[in-house]
């Protein structure tokens, strides 16, 4: 079966250490999606990549880094420098960057810090 | 730039009654419309969409959205709901003409709760 997959569901980090998040799809989509969920939010979007080795920040990307070196990941790196890291990251891919189609989205990491 | 006002951020519906969410948008150009489910703890499930053609869509689930232009709104409905309809619903839109990969605007979600 195709899907997104992220590791771990749960991950729990004392303040000022980075963290590391997985992203993994098998879908053979271009482009890859980081979203940050809060509570009575919404999605807000965090960094989006459309082809490999290119991406580019989204509307809260500071704090955060990510790499694209193979099509099927895409990890996002939760720096010191996030203010307020706690929160639940969504990953999505999407057939291609220009086109119409729908993002598909992983189960999610809730990532808590202390 | 557009955004999506979803109206209502908890609907509490008894079972087998019918449920209506609503969705506002505000763009300058034509968009693509999403209706997503998000069950807890889980990732979001499509559950229709519009691009063109016929302005009412149906889903999977039972549930279908009409799509109105002249009132900005794609407002998401099933007749009778379940118990397992219980989640949270997302609407998003998408530029028609956008030729970025950052086209998706989600609104800031409807809490669904049916009771039994």
């Amino acid at each position: 079966d195709g899907g997104i997959t992220q590791s771990p569901k749960y991950l729990f980090r004392k303040e000022g250490q980075n963290v590391t998040l997985s992203c993994e799809q098998n879908l053979n989509h271009d482009a890859m999606y980081w979203y940050r969920q809060d509570p009575g939010q919404g999605l807000r979007l965090i960094y989006y990549s459309q082809i490999v080795n290119d991406f580019q920040k989204g509307d809260i990307a500071e704090g955060y880094s990510v790499s694209r070196e193979k099509k099927e990941s895409f990890p996002l790196t939760v720096t010191s420098a996030q203010k307020n890291p706690t929160a639940f990251y969504l990953c999505a891919s999407k057939r291609d960057g220009q086109g119409p189609y729908e993002q598909y989205f992983g189960p999610g990491t809730r990532l808590t810090v202390t | 730039a557009q955004s999506v006002t979803q109206l209502d951020s908890q609907v509490p519906v008894f079972e087998e009654a019918p449920v209506e969410l609503r969705c506002n948008y505000s763009s300058s150009v034509s968009v693509y419309l999403f209706w997503y489910v998000q069950y807890p703890n889980q990732g979001l499930q499509l559950l229709l969409k519009y691009l063109s053609g016929s302005t009412l869509v149906k889903g999977i689930n039972g549930f279908e959205a009409e799509f109105n232009k002249s009132q900005t709104s794609f407002h998401l409905r099933k007749p009778s709901v379940h118990i397992s309809d219980t989640a949270e619903y997302f609407c998003a839109v998408s530029l028609f003409s956008s030729g970025s990969a950052r086209q998706l605007t989600f609104g800031s979600g409807t809490q669904l709760t049916v009771l039994p």
